[in-house]
């Protein structure tokens, strides 16, 4: 069975730096992999996926990931933040059988 | 356009009385799910159906069903509701695993 790993419950970043946020994935084959980000009180937005091809892969609203195999990770970066980011981030593999496993999200805390 | 909508947003139920959750989408999907949204779980399946008729149990499946008569809906009901299942419950929907989900905006539940 997939599952997935945010090791960062909560990630405080000053606005205009640059963010990492790290999830580390375990699925047997090829890995569907997602971002996804929630607004609070909302649902759960794509901002990129990856399932072939290029490992580094971008998304909206600036966003990217880059797929790493050898270390099991797929970490979603910004080179500069801003306050509109704050939000709860998830982390998810899917798989052929179409259901995707989500990690326990990150919180994204943005500081003037 | 297409969406996938929820009803209701907030409900508060007792103890013990059945609960449907209605879950609507007019992407024409195939596959829709249900998850469960709580602090320091993430999201966790519970009920997931690949079209008309088919219905399968995810990992957080007691207490819970679904029906799927058309391929628009897929109302998930608590047989009898718990505090435990006092929660935020999102319904999605997928045409297949390598364009991820797209959700609804969400129920938030409440047992008292």
């Amino acid at each position: 069975a997939q599952s997935v790993t945010q090791p960062d419950i909560h990630i405080t970043v000053s606005e205009g730096a640059s963010l990492e946020l790290r999830c580390n994935y375990s699925y047997g084959a090829t890995p569907y992999l997602f971002w996804y980000v929630q607004s609070p009180g909302q649902g759960l937005q794509l901002l990129l996926k990856y399932f072939s091809g290029d490992t580094l892969v971008q998304g909206i609203k600036g966003f990217e990931a880059e797929f790493k195999r050898s270390q099991s990770s797929f970490n979603l970066r910004k080179p500069s933040v801003h306050w509109s980011d704050a939000a709860e981030y998830f982390c998810a593999v899917g798989s052929n059988d179409y259901k995707l496993s989500f990690g326990a999200g990150t919180t994204v805390t943005v500081r003037a | 356009d297409a969406e996938i909508t929820q009803s209701p947003r907030h409900k508060i139920t007792e103890t013990g009385r059945q609960v449907t959750l209605a879950c609507h989408q007019t992407w024409n999907h195939n596959n829709m799910f249900w998850y469960r949204q709580d602090l320091g779980h993430g999201l966790r399946l519970i009920h997931y159906s690949y079209g008309v008729q088919d219905t399968n149990k995810g990992e957080v499946s007691d207490g819970y069903s679904v029906s799927r008569s058309n391929t628009e809906d897929l109302p998930l009901t608590l047989e009898s509701a718990a505090s435990s299942q006092t929660s935020v419950y999102f319904c999605a929907s997928s045409e297949a695993v390598n364009y991820g989900y797209t959700f609804g905006s969400g129920t938030r539940l409440t047992v008292v």
